[in-house]
């Protein structure tokens, strides 16, 4: 079945250090990936999507490529500030599926001054 | 932005009674879902709910859960009887489109004692 392994945490990187999340998938059809982002406190958001092979999504300095070939969709930013703190999740859907989710188990950032 | 809203934030209950989980998903949306996850674990699909009726459910939703939409605005979980492992933080999401990214609100923690 579908599911998707993402890079254990918990991380912590100075404020304007390179991040990578590692996220890799298992998917029978052409899934859409997503990353969702969870400050403390709050619900997921939506950080950045592709939906199909070679996008890149792209939000708030964050990148993240869909590559079939390795069936991954690392998250990358190239300098993280204090306020990236939060728990980062890695998702899928496909749409022979109906709209459901699967998502990876977080990982943690901290980011220190 | 328009937000999906959940209530309450967290709720106690002892192990064997009801509860019901509130949610007000986002106005124009048309496809509804309740997420659990366990301290530690990864965010699980639980139901999916489109035009007044179960669209989609997981294992994990046995005849302990229900969902309803009372109205046009509420979209609520019940669960029966609470064991302990149903503790866990309970997330409601809805989304405009079958294919659409998942909005969801910031969660009900719920603790079964």
């Amino acid at each position: 079945g579908d599911s998707v392994t993402q890079m254990e945490g918990p991380v912590t990187l100075s404020e304007e250090a390179f991040l990578t999340i590692n996220c890799t998938y298992t998917a029978t059809g052409y899934p859409s990936l997503f990353w969702y982002v969870q400050y403390p406190g709050e619900g997921l958001q939506l950080l950045l999507k592709a939906t199909k092979a070679d996008d890149k999504g792209s939000n708030k300095g964050f990148e993240a490529t869909y590559r079939k070939e390795t069936t991954s969709f690392h998250l990358e930013k190239g300098s993280v500030q204090v306020s990236d703190s939060a728990v980062y999740f890695c998702a899928l859907s496909e749409t022979n599926t109906g709209n459901q989710f699967y998502f990876g188990t977080g990982t943690s950032l901290t980011v220190i001054p | 932005e328009p937000e999906v809203t959940q209530t309450p934030s967290h709720q106690v209950t002892q192990m064997g009674q009801e509860v019901i989980l509130r949610c007000v998903p986002i106005s124009n949306h048309l496809y509804f879902y309740w997420y659990r996850q366990i301290l530690g674990q990864k965010v699980e699909f639980l139901v999916s709910f489109y035009n007044n009726e179960i669209s989609e459910k997981s294992e994990i939703f046995d005849d302990q859960f229900s969902v309803e939409r009372p109205d046009g605005s509420n979209f609520t979980l019940k669960i029966r009887s609470t064991k302990l492992e149903d503790s866990a933080m309970y997330f409601c999401a809805s989304s405009q489109g079958w294919d659409s990214p998942l909005h969801f609100g910031n969660g009900t923690r719920l603790t079964v004692t």
